[in-house]
């Protein structure tokens, strides 16, 4: 069972509010990613961080931010929700290291904007 | 770009009977390939994974074949049962890159 935590898990939330989605992980993992996904579909890479201080966008285009003050949080910030981010958020956490490893994921946050 | 995708979006099997899941890429410098079950309202849970320098690897009940030279990637699930069910994405990276994810297969078995 992977030590990946988000909150909240579901959030209902009017246009032009600001939200910001938390997502924690316990196993020292350097590099921690922020996914968004349609019911079924494939994940959309919107964001990902190397380390304290590290921040890349994905390939989807998002108007949110992140934040990487301590390696074991990354949370994403909506300046001004939409209805168009209605969707769910999957936070992942890998290990940093010479090739490639398993990115260990949350159980998500579901966002509908009314 | 890199495009990772599977060829079917649903698949129907029988309880008791092996699913094949088939999943192709178009990034010949991948060198990782994972594959995650996905359940309703839960977020991916690894299954398996294979190195490029590997054609076959097996798990409990699963198996990954790799086929480096058309780019083609495998799920077999052996005595498929109704936990089963559920959607099935393949993923691929090089280096130190994120993974890209396919389409995902949904998965159904029939009782």
């Amino acid at each position: 069972e992977a030590d990946i935590y988000q909150t909240p898990r579901y959030l209902v939330i009017g246009t032009g509010k600001k939200i910001t989605l938390e997502c924690s992980q316990t196993m020292g993992h350097d590099k921690m990613y922020w996914y968004q996904q349609d019911p079924g579909m494939e994940l959309h890479l919107i964001h990902y961080s190397y380390g304290v201080n590290s921040t890349e966008k994905g390939d989807l285009s998002s108007e949110s931010t992140v934040s990487r003050i301590r390696t074991e949080h990354f949370p994403l910030t909506l300046e001004s929700a939409r209805p168009s981010h209605t969707s769910q958020y999957l936070c992942a956490s890998s290990e940093l290291g010479q090739g490639s490893y398993e990115q260990y994921f949350g159980p998500g946050t579901r966002l509908t904007v009314t | 770009g890199e495009n990772v995708g599977l060829h079917l979006p649903t698949l129907s099997v029988q309880e008791g009977d092996n699913s094949i899941i088939n999943c192709a890429y178009s990034n010949s410098a991948s060198d990782y390939f994972i594959w995650y079950k996905q359940e309703s309202g839960k977020g991916p849970q690894f299954i398996i994974d294979i190195r490029s320098n590997m054609d076959k690897r097996q798990g409990q009940r699963v198996t990954v074949l790799l086929n480096k030279t058309v780019k083609h990637l495998s799920l077999q699930i052996a005595a498929t049962q109704p936990g089963d069910s559920a959607v099935y994405f393949c993923a691929e990276n090089s280096g130190n890159t994120p993974l890209v994810f396919g389409k995902g297969t949904r998965l159904s078995v029939i009782a």
